[in-house]
């Protein structure tokens, strides 16, 4: 089992679209959740962080966490054709090291 | 802020040659970089872990011999693939951060095609 497991998608939405993204983790001392963008041939953007369950918000992004279900989620509302791009989670360990999930491809078509 | 650069942004270099890609922090002070590969629709895979004035810590099954990394001072760290073949083809990103808690920040990636 990996240590970080992402829906693969690839998704498609209409724009204004709410795109939700998900990820799952099987270690408990993961510290703090991540999520990164990466448009084609670049490097990754961090878009949120967070290090606690629950809601954190930022514009149009909302980061979840529910650290008993060891589940995270990236919402997107009010979905644009410029958020078409891999959508990577990413989870801290004690030791500093990210670990990413396998990245979901998200296109939203005008 | 927290802006990291790489160079070069591509390069294509013949089988048995070595290839140097330079990481930089140019805004703060990185005492940890780290090398990342990632292939075509895959994700980042973690190489190695560079610590300022010390030995790189490698990840298992990277060899050490084939992907130098120095990190010479806290704004610069170079990996150097050693007699580079083509399955060494890859985009490669770097990240820093400045202190252990901090969040990582990504490079643009260098995009290495070996022919």
């Amino acid at each position: 089992q990996k240590e970080v497991e992402q829906d693969p998608g690839p998704l498609s939405v209409p724009e204004g679209a709410i795109v939700s993204l998900n990820c799952t983790y099987s270690n408990s001392a993961f510290q703090y959740f991540m999520w990164y963008r990466q448009y084609s041939r670049k490097g990754p953007e961090l878009l949120m962080y967070t290090y606690s369950s629950g809601n954190k918000e930022d514009g149009r992004f909302t980061a979840q966490v529910d650290k008993s279900s060891k589940y995270i989620s990236l919402f997107i509302r009010d979905s644009q054709p410029s958020d078409s791009a891999t959508y990577l989670c990413a989870i801290v360990g004690v030791d500093g090291k990210l670990t990413f999930g396998q990245g979901t491809i998200l296109t939203v078509h005008p | 802020g927290a802006v990291v650069s790489q160079h070069p942004s591509w390069v294509i270099c013949k089988s048995g040659t070595s290839v140097k890609i330079e990481c930089r922090s140019l805004d703060f002070q990185a005492t940890t970089m780290f090398w990342y590969r990632q292939f075509p629709k895959q994700s980042l895979m973690l190489m190695a872990t560079s610590n300022e004035g010390s030995k790189a810590t490698y990840e298992q099954g990277v060899e050490k011999d084939k992907f130098l990394i120095n990190h010479a001072s806290l704004t610069l760290s170079t990996l150097t693939v050693t007699s580079a073949h083509p399955e060494d083809s890859s985009f490669y990103i770097c990240s820093a951060i400045a202190g252990v808690t901090d969040t990582q920040y990504f490079g643009p990636g260098t995009r290495l095609t070996v022919l």
